[in-house]
């Protein structure tokens, strides 16, 4: 049921583009987007409602293949600031209200 | 708005003791869940609660519990507690009961001796 995250760990340049991927198994509700800098709480970045409707940060672009069960976050032009640990969250047709992280992406982004 | 708010920030406990942490939701908000975070395990889901009521619980042994009050606060309990419990525990809040952005407290860092 957790969501899978993809890939684990990467490492940019400053300027370099990263994509992270999500996959579930079963129909997705929603997929939310989470970045947490060591030692804080999680933000909220991005969330994708099935059909189509999405909401969040404007430098943050995220697409949903809701016939797949699939979310990739798209982080272009990176800036020192993207570092962090990225999470998908999940949400279910039948579960509203309970969302499932991923284990979720660590994004290092060097000068 | 004021963001949602944890306390104690940090608690140390010995096993077998038990421990209430408190989450106060941004103004507005009726949905709050709660995770454990921990190195190896990630983002675990724990509980939500909405107006009062609980409605999803996630793999969690009976030892933790929580309920949520009339203003929309809530409360986790963790009884009998184990070296294991040591953890960073999240709240969040939220407007709508699904489908909706969260919002992460700073969280309570428990650690059991």
């Amino acid at each position: 049921q957790q969501p899978v995250q993809s890939p684990q760990a990467v490492i940019l340049r400053e300027g370099e583009d990263a994509v992270i991927n999500c996959s579930s198994s079963k129909a997705l509700y929603s997929v939310h987007w989470y970045r947490q800098k060591h030692g804080e709480a999680p933000v909220f970045l991005m969330i994708l409602l099935k059909g189509g409707e999405q909401k969040g940060h404007e430098k943050i672009s995220a697409s949903f293949n809701e016939k797949k069960q699939q979310s990739s976050l798209y982080l272009t032009a990176s800036q020192l600031s993207y570092s962090g640990t990225y999470f998908c969250g999940t949400e279910f047709y039948n579960q509203g209200g309970k969302l499932i992280f991923g284990q979720g992406t660590e994004l290092s982004v060097k000068p | 708005k004021a963001g949602v708010t944890q306390t104690p920030r940090y608690l140390i406990k010995t096993r077998g003791q038990q421990v209430t942490l408190s989450c106060s939701p941004i103004s507005g908000h009726r949905s709050v869940s709660w995770y454990q975070q921990t190195p190896g395990q990630g983002l675990q889901f724990l509980f939500e609660y909405f107006s009062e009521t609980q409605r999803n619980k996630g793999n969690f042994p009976g030892r933790f519990s929580g309920r949520q009050f009339s203003n929309s606060r809530s409360e986790m309990n963790v009884s009998t507690l184990e070296l294991g419990d040591s953890a960073l525990y999240l709240c969040a809040s939220r407007e709508r009961e699904y489908r909706d952005e969260q919002f992460f407290g700073p969280g309570t860092r428990l650690t059991v001796l």
